[in-house]
Formats: C-alpha cells, structure tokens, sequence
C-alpha cells in the first residue's frame, strides 16, 4: 500500500514550456487535490476533484489543468510555465469531506 | 484576504514542557479543523482533527481546543519530545458544500530543545 505518489521529484524547466506533474493514490479514494507551498506560505489549493470525471478549481486554478478520468490518478499540466510557479507541489487523497487528507511527498518545480 | 492564520512563524521549548500553537480564522462557515504536521522535504501528515460542535479533543500527548465565540483554536503537546519538532499547519474547512477543501494557516516551526 503506497498511499499517494508523485512524480517527478524534481524538475526544472524554461519559461514557456509545459508539463504534466503525476499523481496516483491507491486507497480507493473519491476526493483528490493539488496545493502548492511556496516559501515561508501554507499551502494554497489550486484544484481538487471528487470524483472520477468532476473537478473544480481552487484558490490559485490561473495557470494549470487537471483532468480525472480514473479513480486513481489526478495530474496537474502546467501549460506555459512562468517564473511565479516555482513552488512545491503536493498531491492528497480524502475518503470524504470530514476525513483526512493523505499528502504525497511532493514535486519541487523550479521555471528558470 | 488570509482567512486562516498562524501568527507565531516559529516557537522554541525545552523538552518534557508542554508546547502550544495558536490559530485564528476568520469565517464562520468554517466546521472542520486539522492540525499538520511537516517535515523537510516530505509531505504534511495528519496529526489531530476537531468538529465545530466540538470544544475539545484529546490524542494522546496532542490535544486541540476550539473556541468558536473567538474564532481561535490551539493545539497542545504534553509533553514535547525533540521528535516534534517540524512545522505545524493549522488548517479549516467548511466540509460537504466545499468538497473537503482545506485552507491552511502559513504554519509554525517548533523546535524542541533536549
């Protein structure tokens, strides 16, 4: 049982180009969410989805896509990167509203 | 508009003693509280969770009072060990309406001190 799990790790990229950070939980989990941390800030939710084919944006959506076509999986796209990304990236799972969010370890972007 | 915050950035106390983190939010629709626990270079993990009908909730050394009328919830460690130390985020929800979303406070860095 490996909880949720992100990849990569790291990344740097150059302004302008795109890509996809993975997420995959595998607890059967309905409810899944990006946040990004950046230094010294809590996290800030940038879109969460509760269920395969449903997703809605967060506080910070400006600059991402997501899509749920499986229970599993959630990746985030960045489409144009921009310096203002470079963040810590964090993936999480729920069971429901008033339960827990499991976190991933986390992708460090930085967009040079 | 920080609807949730931690205004202590960091708090240092001596092993065996008991630590407090404070939290203040500010709306009202808010009926779920969590504290998170992180490390470097990991993920936040789950620590303790208290319902707005709730004034108090006990984990073992970890203990979380509400006080809605205040808008402030606290977290207690009793007693603190040199393994918690880490950053503690204090984080709200307003439950089934929202999708479970979280709004989380900038966090507070203990140190424990042996």
């Amino acid at each position: 049982n490996a909880g949720v799990t992100q990849t990569p790790k790291f990344r740097i990229l150059k302004i302008g180009q795109s890509m996809t950070l993975q997420c995959t939980q595998d607890m059967n989990h309905n409810y899944m969410y990006w946040y990004r941390q950046d230094p010294g800030m809590g996290l800030k939710l940038i879109y969460y989805s509760v269920g395969a084919g449903i997703t809605d944006k967060g506080e910070v959506p400006n600059g991402y896509n997501v899509s749920r076509s499986t229970t599993e999986d959630f990746p985030l796209r960045l489409e144009l990167a921009a310096p203002s990304q470079t963040s810590v990236y964090f993936c999480a799972s729920s069971s429901g509203v008033y339960n827990e969010q499991f976190f991933g370890p986390g992708t460090r972007l930085t967009v040079l | 508009d920080q609807q949730v915050k931690q205004n202590s950035p960091s708090l240092s106390v001596q092993e065996g003693r008991i630590s407090i983190l404070n939290c203040d939010y500010t709306n009202s629709m808010f009926d779920y509280f969590l504290w998170y626990k992180k490390y470097p270079a990991e993920g936040p993990t789950f620590l303790i969770s208290i319902s707005s009908i709730k004034d108090k909730n006990e984990d073992g050394r970890f203990t979380v009072f509400l006080n809605k009328s205040a808008k402030h919830l606290s977290l207690h460690i009793v007693p603190s060990q040199p393994g918690d130390s880490a950053v503690y985020f204090c984080a709200a929800s307003a439950g089934g309406g929202q999708g479970g979303k979280l709004i989380f406070g900038q966090g507070t860095e203990l140190s424990v001190k042996p």
